[in-house]
This record gives structure tokens, sequence and C-alpha cells, in this order.
């Protein structure tokens, strides 16, 4: 069956440009989960949606960044005014269960990588 | 917080075993996963551990100290394609995952 799917996956912007980035998860999967990975980092957790609502977004990095998700299924993670430390891969991943469910793995996107020039 | 550590680089011999450690410090914890990245591509679940003990998957194996906050992957009869990265994470009572920084692995013939 299809996988998560992340468009576009690349992404080439300005600064001080707003991006949006695109996250399909694989179909009947509640939890959905935004990640940013940058040269020598680990995955950094930036929010967490169980259906439409965000009960974490703990890791977004500034009020520049917000996402949302619409009908329980596409989300979408909005980067204003870019700057260059924003340059990245944001990772989605979608998982059949919440995180109170033990032991559920989260199945990961392609990723979109992020140039912020 | 939590904190988890993992080597930066392994290199190993095609045919050989290696094992990747993986150390952290967490309260409330409950379960560390295993990934697979290779470059370029989505990480994919290797394996989960909640209780002490190793648990075994073809060439694959994971163990678990829950004492000790350790951990380490176990991969035998190693193949060209294993080079990757592979990232340990961890659970904390009900919240998402906390990951490493990986360990990239170079398996040369």
């Amino acid at each position: 069956g299809a996988g998560v799917s992340q468009s576009p996956s690349n992404k080439v912007t300005e600064k001080g440009k707003d991006v949006e980035l695109r996250c399909d998860p694989i179909s009947g999967h509640t939890a959905l989960y935004w990640y940013r990975q940058s040269l020598g980092q680990g995955l950094e957790f930036l929010i967490y949606f169980q259906g439409n609502s965000a009960p974490d977004k703990s890791g977004l990095p500034s009020d520049r960044f917000s996402a949302e998700r619409t009908g329980g299924s596409v989300s979408t993670l909005t980067i204003q005014r870019t700057q260059q430390e924003d340059s990245a891969v944001y990772l989605c991943a979608s998982s059949p269960h919440p995180p109170v469910v033990a032991g559920v793995e989260q199945f990961f996107g392609p990723g979109t990588r992020l140039t912020v020039l | 917080g939590q904190n988890i550590d993992q080597p930066t680089e392994m290199t190993a011999t095609e045919g050989a075993i290696v094992q990747i450690n993986c150390t952290y410090q967490t309260s409330g914890f409950n379960g560390l996963f295993w990934y697979q990245q290779h470059a370029g591509e989505a990480p994919t679940f290797l394996s989960y551990n909640v209780l002490d003990g190793l648990e075994e998957k073809g060439r694959f194996s994971s163990f678990l100290s829950r004492s000790k906050g350790y951990s380490y992957l176990l991969l035998k009869e190693l193949q060209m394609k294993d080079s990757a990265s592979y990232l340990c994470a961890v659970r904390a009572g009900y919240s998402t995952l906390t990951f490493g920084k990986g360990t990239m692995l170079l398996v040369s013939p």
C-alpha cells in the first residue's frame, strides 16, 4: 500500500519568504508527527497531531513555525519569514495509534529538503 | 529532559558482526526504538524494546538494560547494504519519541 508522502521533495527559497510543506500520511493513521533533521543532528521533534488536534507542539522552535491538519489526514507545516538556520530536511511520520499505545512504530515519509538562501 | 548518546561513526567489514551502543537518561522510561536510515531516505523501523533482554529479528538483535539506561543494536553477517545511519529513540511516559543523533555505519568489502 501507499506509504507516507511529502511534497515538495526539494524546496529552495529566499530568506524572508514563507514556505508550506505538505504531508500525506498513511490512510487511517490517526497520529502524525513532524520532525526536522539538520546535517550532523538527530531528528528534532516539532509537533504531534492526534486527529486534527495537536496535543504536543512543544518542539516548534519559534512562532514563525505553525502546522495544521485537516480531515484527520493531510498536514501542512508553514514556516514564515524563513531564515537560513531553517535549512534542513523536514520529515513527516504517521502511526496507526497514539503514543499511549506501547511499541507502535512510526512510518516516515521521504522528507522535504528545504534550503534557505 | 532526555539525553541520548550514540557513537557518531563506526566501520566494519562485510560478513562481520557490529554492535552499536546507545545510552540514555530519562525519567519515566517507556520504550526504546531503533531505526535505520539510508542516505537521503526515510528512517525505517528496526526494533522495539521495553523490557530488559534481547529481541532477535533475523540478522538484527536489540538489547535493553533499563537499570543501566543502555541498549545496543547487534548486526550479524554484515552486508554492504547495511551501510546506513542507525537511530536510537526513547519514549518517556506517553510522550513522543526523542531521537539520538544517530550512528553512521560504513561497511567495507
